[in-house]
């Protein structure tokens, strides 16, 4: 079973710009989670899609969204970038349902804003 | 809300000894506690999941043990390898909000 895929796994924009980040989940998996990664701040959750629909919201501004397609595939896009944008960004997957469902993760897309 | 703490930070050991990594978290009302390995700059691989209703998940050399009274887990490592070498996160999904919220890990060196 393939896992987790993300793309890009590497991304240097610049502030002003916008950039959106791909994210494949594993086959059968309708749970797709974002989080942002920082030596400052650790791991923060972003947002969670279910079935099409946002289900969960961190507590980041409107710069920063998301969709889910009806394949699963999911992307997130953030708008006017500033430098503290900068940071890992990491997808999992998951059934979403139960409390036996864990946690996949992709191997994050390393964005850089300069 | 809930909070997870992870202690100690940063934890180096000789190859061969058993060690213990803690995770603390302030609300019980959890559906489950996961634990989690990164290596630097990859994503997170998951290692053991334990249920709210479970006490502890084994997986070869690693043991992990939740009790919610005390809003406590740890990692137990035995006979710790260069391999094992990692950051170790602990991640408790609330139940609620039904959101996981990780601690800041534990960075561990096995020395050989």
């Amino acid at each position: 079973k393939a896992g987790v895929t993300q793309t890009p796994r590497y991304l240097i924009k610049t502030r002003g710009q916008q950039v959106t980040l791909s994210c494949s989940p594993i086959s059968g998996h309708r749970s797709v989670s974002w989080y942002q990664q920082t030596p400052g701040q650790g791991l923060q959750f972003l947002f969670e899609y279910f079935s099409e629909t946002q289900r969960n919201k961190g507590n980041f501004p409107g710069r920063f969204s998301g969709r889910q397609f009806s394949n699963s595939r999911s992307e997130m896009n953030v708008s006017t970038l500033e430098l503290g944008d900068s940071a890992l960004y990491l997808c999992a997957s998951s059934s979403g349902t139960g409390s036996n469902s864990p946690l996949h993760f992709g191997n994050g897309t390393r964005l850089t804003v300069t | 809300k809930q909070e997870v703490t992870q202690i100690p930070a940063a934890l180096s050991v000789p190859e061969g000894e058993n060690l213990v990594l803690n995770c603390s978290f302030t609300d019980s009302a959890i559906y489950n506690l996961q634990w989690f390995r990164q290596d630097p700059g990859k994503g997170l691989t998951s290692l053991l999941l334990i249920q709210s209703s479970q006490r502890e998940q084994t997986s070869g050399r690693l043991n992990a043990s939740l009790d919610k009274s005390s809003g406590r887990s740890t990692l137990y490592i035995a006979a710790s390898q260069p391999g094992d070498s990692a950051t170790y996160l602990c991640a408790a999904l609330t139940s609620g909000t039904y959101k996981y919220i990780f601690g800041t890990g534990t960075r561990l060196k096995v020395l050989a």
